[in-house]
């Protein structure tokens, strides 16, 4: 039920790009992300609605697939700020609508 | 700046105490929320308000309750702590679960 994500750890180099997905076996009505920094808390990122979406802000973009079923997470030329754990917050419309969080990727940055 | 302020930064207590988990927040948001965040578990649902003195489990209730007596405050009560139960506490709010969370800092709890 939780939503997958993957990889659940990657170590970059500065100036290095990284993918994290995040994959439902429902349809999702949205998703979202969050990025945590050790000893802090969460902070929403973006959100994604729409099957096919792209946003973004600076070199963090995100992308939202068709069946509305992915979500991916692009950083792009990793600083060493980018270090943290990334999570995906997905809302699905079972019946109710229920809020899941995903399993969480570590990202680290080295310099 | 908004926040969700959380009361302990770090807690030790001893097996088969009561403890008190106090969360507030400052921007009038109806939904209130408490997960525990584990290694490989990822952020798991203990319990969650919508309003004043309303609650609904989550899915992982078992040895805990909450208070909401204020529509800024949600209380998660460990009536027994156990060790099972050192973890990583994080409190969040939201105006409508579609906006996004915004989360307290954390509570690591060490449960002896």
């Amino acid at each position: 039920q939780q939503p997958v994500q993957s990889p659940q750890a990657v170590i970059l180099r500065e100036g290095e790009d990284a993918v994290i997905n995040c994959s439902s076996s429902k349809a999702l009505y949205s998703v979202h992300w969050y990025r945590q920094k050790h000893g802090e808390a969460p902070v929403f990122l973006m959100i994604l609605l729409k099957g096919g979406e792209q946003k973004g802000h600076d070199k963090i973009s995100a992308s939202f697939n068709e069946k509305k079923q992915q979500s991916s997470l692009y950083l792009t030329a990793s600083q060493l700020s980018y270090s943290g754990t990334y999570f995906c917050g997905t809302l699905r419309t079972s019946g109710t609508y229920k809020y899941i969080f995903g399993t969480g990727t570590r990202l680290k940055v080295l310099a | 700046d908004v926040k969700v302020t959380q009361s302990s930064r770090y807690l030790v207590k001893r097996t088969g105490e009561k403890v008190f988990l106090e969360c507030v927040q400052d921007m009038d948001h109806e939904n209130m929320f408490w997960y525990r965040q584990d290694p490989g578990l990822g952020l798991r649902l203990i319990y969650f308000s919508y309003d004043v003195k309303m609650k609904e489990k989550g899915d992982i209730p078992e040895g805990y309750s909450v208070s909401r007596e204020k529509k800024e405050r949600f209380s998660l009560i460990l009536e027994s702590a156990s060790t099972n139960q050192t973890s990583m506490y994080l409190c969040a709010s939201s105006s409508e679960v579609f906006y996004g969370y915004t989360f307290g800092s954390g509570t690591r709890l060490t449960v002896v």
